[in-house]
């Protein structure tokens, strides 16, 4: 079955402390992206990946860090989180580089103390 | 001004009647139009593609584009309760941009029995 998943689902930690979200596609998709999604915010774009070795800023991209090592992967990394990076992320993946059509990841639910 | 405006709604519709979801842009050099559903606690699923002028239907769904308006609407014939959901507008910038997606905050619809 063609998916993104995403790992872990839930997750409550506290400030400071160092965490990954992981992220993996199974369809070959060159372009992965990460949103958080947060309440009259909207999605808004943190980092994406055109392909391995290539990321680029999106329009949040203060406190994350992103690797693409392998075309499936694309962690997201929270060196030391804020009570502000409490939200909802998605992962994404899209077979065109131009990222329109996107599938998306179950989402993670991430709340920082 | 937000670069994709949505109405939050929420729109409420009776079963069985046409659902309009209207969205604008800022950006008069974007290229790429989708619309997105997203049920309550799910992530985001693409329901359409609209790239140039005019409509585009796929089911009971049509997607209308005016560019010169800047203005991409969605329509939904025939709505049912199952239709009940948030619709994302989301807009590409087109090549040179490298694939950034922007969303809209999404409108919810209601489908009343």
């Amino acid at each position: 079955e063609a998916q993104v998943t995403q790992n872990p689902r839930y997750l409550i930690t506290v400030t400071g402390k160092k965490l990954t979200v992981t992220c993996s596609q199974n369809m070959n998709h060159e372009y992965m992206s990460w949103y958080r999604q947060d309440p009259g915010l909207g999605l808004r774009q943190i980092y994406y990946s055109m392909n391995v070795e290539v990321t680029d800023k999106g329009d949040v991209p203060e406190g994350y860090k992103v690797s693409r090592k392998e075309k499936r992967n694309f962690p997201l990394i929270l060196e030391s989180p804020s009570p502000n990076q409490t939200s909802l992320y998605f992962c994404a993946s899209s077979l065109s580089l131009q990222g329109g059509e996107q599938y998306f990841g179950p989402g993670t639910r991430l709340t920082v103390t | 001004q937000k670069e994709v405006e949505q109405n939050s709604g929420p729109l409420s519709v009776p079963e069985g009647a046409i659902a309009s979801l209207n969205c604008t842009y800022s950006d008069r050099g974007s290229q790429s139009f989708f619309w997105y559903r997203q049920y309550s606690g799910k992530s985001p699923e693409l329901i359409m593609s609209i790239y140039s002028n005019g409509d585009k239907e796929d089911g009971r769904f049509t997607a209308q584009l005016n560019k010169a308006s800047q203005y991409v609407s969605l329509l939904i014939r025939d709505s049912q309760p199952s239709d009940s959901a948030t619709y994302l507008c989301a807009v590409n910038k087109g090549p040179g941009t490298a694939s950034k997606l922007t969303f809209g905050t999404g409108t919810r619809l209601q489908v009343t029995l």
